[in-house]
């Protein structure tokens, strides 16, 4: 298993501003996720962040919105710039090891835009 | 297409009795995996239970287990024995290609279940 540590879990901020959200992991992994869950909705990938690349971004979603950075194997963050109400949300980092079947998700970011 | 399939938006079960959540996927990749996560009012995701495309038998952990219909293309979740901390947000997600590869998560919609006395 892995322990996914995220920070912070909640935060209210105002429009405009922007926000990192961090995902720390006790282990070293290949692969970390980035998912979003719009209020009353199913979970949608925003990005796949490998280390020493660019992250790779889903349709719909921009890096110029959603910065990620990934410099090493067991960290990675993701910026929410120039906030909007639209983007209050969870977001939810997510490993997968290689041996492994399971998918493991740190324990959300809820964010208020106001 | 809709890749997962939740059609129901919400379930009642008695305390003590068991219910099942459907999941109905589509894919054209042989190898995939089916996951279901409970998602209490906190929001993290608590995995549940994980079935491999190629797995003869239903995968079962402890109160749950899962009805894997291959040809029809079904996975659905069957909880025993409900208890009042069942109550949450229940999510099917799929993953096509082999297990490790990074190939993402794709989720239903979700069923949320409430437990009652």
């Amino acid at each position: 298993s892995a322990v996914i540590s995220q920070k912070p879990s909640r935060d209210i901020c105002q429009r405009g501003t922007s926000l990192t959200i961090q995902c720390q992991v006790d282990s070293q992994v290949t692969m970390m996720f980035w998912y979003r869950q719009q209020p009353g909705q199913s979970l949608t990938l925003i990005a796949t962040a490998n280390q020493g690349s660019e992250a790779t971004y889903e349709s719909g979603f921009v890096i110029d919105k959603f910065p990620i950075s990934r410099p090493n194997l067991t960290f990675s963050t993701l910026t929410v710039s120039n906030m909007s109400p639209e983007d209050s949300s969870i977001y939810l980092c997510s490993v997968e090891f290689p041996a492994n079947t399971e998918a493991f998700f740190g324990q959300g970011t809820r964010l208020t835009v106001v | 297409a809709q890749k997962i399939t939740q059609t129901q938006p919400g379930m009642f079960v008695q305390e003590k009795e068991a219910v099942t959540l459907d999941c109905t996927y589509d894919t054209s990749d042989p190898s995939y995996g089916l996951f279901w996560y409970k998602q209490p009012s906190s929001g993290e995701m608590i995995f549940l239970i994980y079935q491999g495309s190629y797995d003869q038998q239903n995968a079962t952990e402890g109160r749950y287990s899962l009805n894997f219909q291959k040809a029809r293309k079904s996975a659905n979740l069957v909880i025993s024995a409900s208890q009042l901390g069942d109550s949450a947000m229940y999510f099917c997600a799929m993953r096509e290609g082999q297990s490790g590869g990074g190939n993402k998560l794709t989720f239903g919609t979700g069923t949320q279940l409430k437990v009652e006395l």
